[in-house]
């Protein structure tokens, strides 16, 4: 079955800097990849997406990276601010199979310092 | 923008008692998918429902059901509360194989 995993639980960076959080997964039929952040007793909240037939793409101070050689992608935030704050998760799944279910990652918190 | 409503916020039962969760998806989404994500955990995906049709499925116990009603709006039904279904519940909605959008979430806690 699918397995994603992300590589470290805690992630603390000065607030300016850029992060980079990573993330691997098993199943090589998964072709659609999710990056969510999550705050404390909210709800998963979109951030970005990219599917298998791309290995970049960007948003607002965002970018997502796969390498489906290594099964791997990454989410990597510029200038980070206080609000960047929370849990990440990545999240994949199989888009020929309809309204599958996604899988997620253990989740990486993203700590700002000062 | 709409966005995935969830009722009720917060929910506390007994042991054995039964619970209803309720999803309303946001506007023109056909698509309903459950999680369950317990303390310091990762969700895990329970069920989806695609067009009121039961689509994926996940680790659901058979002590939960759910199902997708003509106005889209999903409900989670769950008997037999263990204290192990304390978790959060989220429910996200989507166009059918796009991006999935998550509601609040229900906090259940079983005593």
């Amino acid at each position: 079955g699918e397995s994603v995993g992300l590589h470290l639980p805690t992630l603390s960076v000065q607030e300016g800097d850029n992060s980079i959080i990573n993330c691997a997964y098993s199943n090589s039929a998964s072709d659609y990849f999710i990056w969510y952040k999550q705050e404390s007793g909210k709800g998963p909240q979109f951030i970005i997406d990219i599917r298998s037939n791309m290995d970049k793409r960007q948003g607002q101070r965002v970018t997502v990276l796969l390498n489906k050689t290594v099964k791997h992608l990454s989410l990597q935030i510029a200038a980070t601010q206080p609000g960047d704050s929370a849990v990440y998760f990545c999240a994949a799944s199989y888009s020929g199979g309809g309204a599958d279910g996604l899988t997620f990652g253990k989740g990486t918190h993203l700590i700002i310092q000062p | 923008a709409a966005g995935v409503i969830q009722s009720p916020r917060h929910l506390i039962k007994e042991k054995r008692e039964t619970a209803t969760l309720k999803c309303y998806p946001i506007p023109r989404h056909d698509t309903v998918y459950w999680y369950q994500q317990g303390p310091g955990q990762d969700p895990q995906f329970l069920i989806s429902f695609y067009e009121k049709m039961q689509s994926d499925k996940g680790s659901i116990p058979d002590r939960f059901s759910a199902q997708q009603f003509s106005d889209y709006h999903s409900e989670l039904n769950m008997s037999s509360l263990e204290l192990g279904d304390s978790a959060l519940y989220f429910c996200a909605s989507s166009p059918v194989r796009n991006t999935q959008y998550f509601g609040p979430g229900t906090r259940l806690t079983v005593l």
